[in-house]
């Protein structure tokens, strides 16, 4: 079983829509939770970093974990053209040399005008 | 700043034949990683660092080696290629504030082996 598992879509919207990604993962010791968007032929880049289950709001971007079901969102409102990208969840926890991040396969975006 | 750095963009390789990946950063950052990202599979961690001197493997070592000798460079180095590395690498390098520890990813190197 994968550490960390993300439906791979792919997930196609009209721009305006509000899109949900989903995460569920196995290992109750990830403690820090994040949100990649990765744009073809790009690395990734961070969109949101949460520790606690609850919410995390940034602008059109809201983050939601929740540790006791091990399951994480993204909710992205008034989807634009601009967000179609690849969105990898990514978990982390603590060894004693470091952080080791664990990563899911990621969904497909596509926004439609 | 220029980021993370990655040479080369693209590469093929022949099976057997030995080649280093190089990855630098400018924002002297302590923790680097190098990740290896696989249609179907996702990012998976290959090697990390917590600073000069000091490595560790990560979900997928066999087959690579790193070193890190100065806190701006960290080479992944791959001693006799295989069909199986064909692959997308990329570097990171990571900063803590006080809440938030921020990955930032390099632009890849593609990688065939025939």
């Amino acid at each position: 079983q994968k550490e960390v598992e993300q439906d791979p879509g792919p997930l196609s919207v009209p721009e305006g829509a509000i899109v949900s990604l989903n995460c569920t993962y196995s290992n109750s010791a990830f403690q820090y939770f994040m949100w990649y968007r990765q744009y073809s032929r790009k690395g990734p880049e961070l969109l949101m970093y949460t520790y606690s289950s609850g919410n995390k709001e940034d602008g059109r971007f809201t983050a939601q974990v929740d540790k006791s079901s091990k399951y994480i969102s993204l909710f992205i409102r008034d989807s634009q053209p601009s967000d179609s990208a690849t969105y990898l969840c990514a978990m982390s926890t603590t060894t004693n040399t470091g952080n080791q991040f664990y990563f899911g396969t990621g969904t497909s975006l596509t926004v439609i005008p | 700043n220029a980021g993370v750095t990655q040479t080369p963009k693209f590469q093929v390789l022949k099976t057997g034949q030995s080649m280093t990946l190089q990855c630098a950063q400018d924002m002297n950052h302590e923790y680097m990683s190098w990740y290896r990202q696989d249609p179907g599979m996702g990012l998976r961690l290959i090697h990390y660092s917590v600073g000069a001197g000091i490595t560790d493997q990560g979900e997928v070592p066999n087959g690579y080696n790193v070193s890190r000798s100065t806190t701006e460079d960290f080479p992944l180095r791959l001693l006799s290629a295989a069909p199986s590395q064909t692959s997308v690498y990329f570097c990171a390098s990571s900063s803590w504030d006080r809440y938030q520890e921020t990955q930032y990813f390099g632009p890849g190197t593609r990688l065939l082996v025939l």
